[in-house]
């Protein structure tokens, strides 16, 4: 079975701190994606990367940067973390679109706390 | 205007009846349409997508698309208590998936 895994899935870490969240997929997709969900927000796009070494900003990239350096592996990076980073990340992966028929496949996710 | 507007709900409908579920959009440049289906505390898993107008059938789901009005629906007959969910439509903006803010539906037996 097809899977996409978070390194965590509860994480508190204090004000400031350089936060790495990691994201490994088996399924040899070209594209990997990081949202973070929130009550009453939804699902927000932070970054998404469709190669290795490739990356793109999504609609709240703030505060946020991005690692690929190996296929399998997507990493979120909170530079400095602040206590409005609390929240549920969640990465994902797809193959190319392009009449494709596949949606993402999630992780599990991460509840990240910022204290 | 918000990219994905679903009515937040909750939607409740009795064991049996026909869930329908409704979202707009405001990318015409979006080519597919997502649903996923979300379970408190769990993450999202896909239902079904659609690329054409008309309507998709997929067991007890039926999406419906009108790229015209800018309008995707999921119908879910025979409604269960275990579809008792959050329901996020999620029309594609280039390689990416915009989620709406998704909608409670609560079946009750």
């Amino acid at each position: 079975d097809v899977k996409v895994t978070q390194s965590s899935r509860y994480l508190v870490k204090r004000t400031g701190e350089k936060v790495f969240l990691e994201c490994v997929q088996d399924m040899d997709h070209e594209n990997m994606f990081w949202y973070r969900q929130d009550p009453g927000l939804g699902l927000r796009l932070i970054y998404f990367s469709y190669d290795v070494k490739m990356k793109e900003k999504g609609d709240i990239p703030e505060g946020y940067s991005v690692s690929r350096e190996k296929k399998e592996r997507f990493s979120l990076i909170l530079e400095s973390a602040s206590t409005n980073q609390t929240s549920m990340y969640l990465c994902a992966s797809s193959p190319p679109w392009g009449g494709s028929n596949y949606g993402y496949t999630f992780g599990s996710g991460t509840r990240l706390t910022v204290v | 205007q918000k990219e994905v507007e679903q009515n937040s709900g909750p939607l409740s409908v009795p064991e049996g009846a026909i869930a329908s579920l409704n979202c707009t959009y405001s990318d015409r440049g979006s080519q597919s349409f997502f649903w996923y289906r979300q379970y408190s505390g769990k993450s999202p898993e896909l239902i079904m997508f659609i690329y054409s107008n008309g309507d998709k059938e997929d067991g007890r789901f039926t999406a419906q698309l009108n790229k015209a009005s800018q309008y995707v629906s999921l119908l879910i007959r025979d409604s269960q208590p275990s579809d008792s969910a959050t329901y996020l439509c999620a029309p594609s903006r280039g390689t990416a998936l915009i989620f709406g803010k998704g909608t409670t539906l609560s079946v009750s037996s």
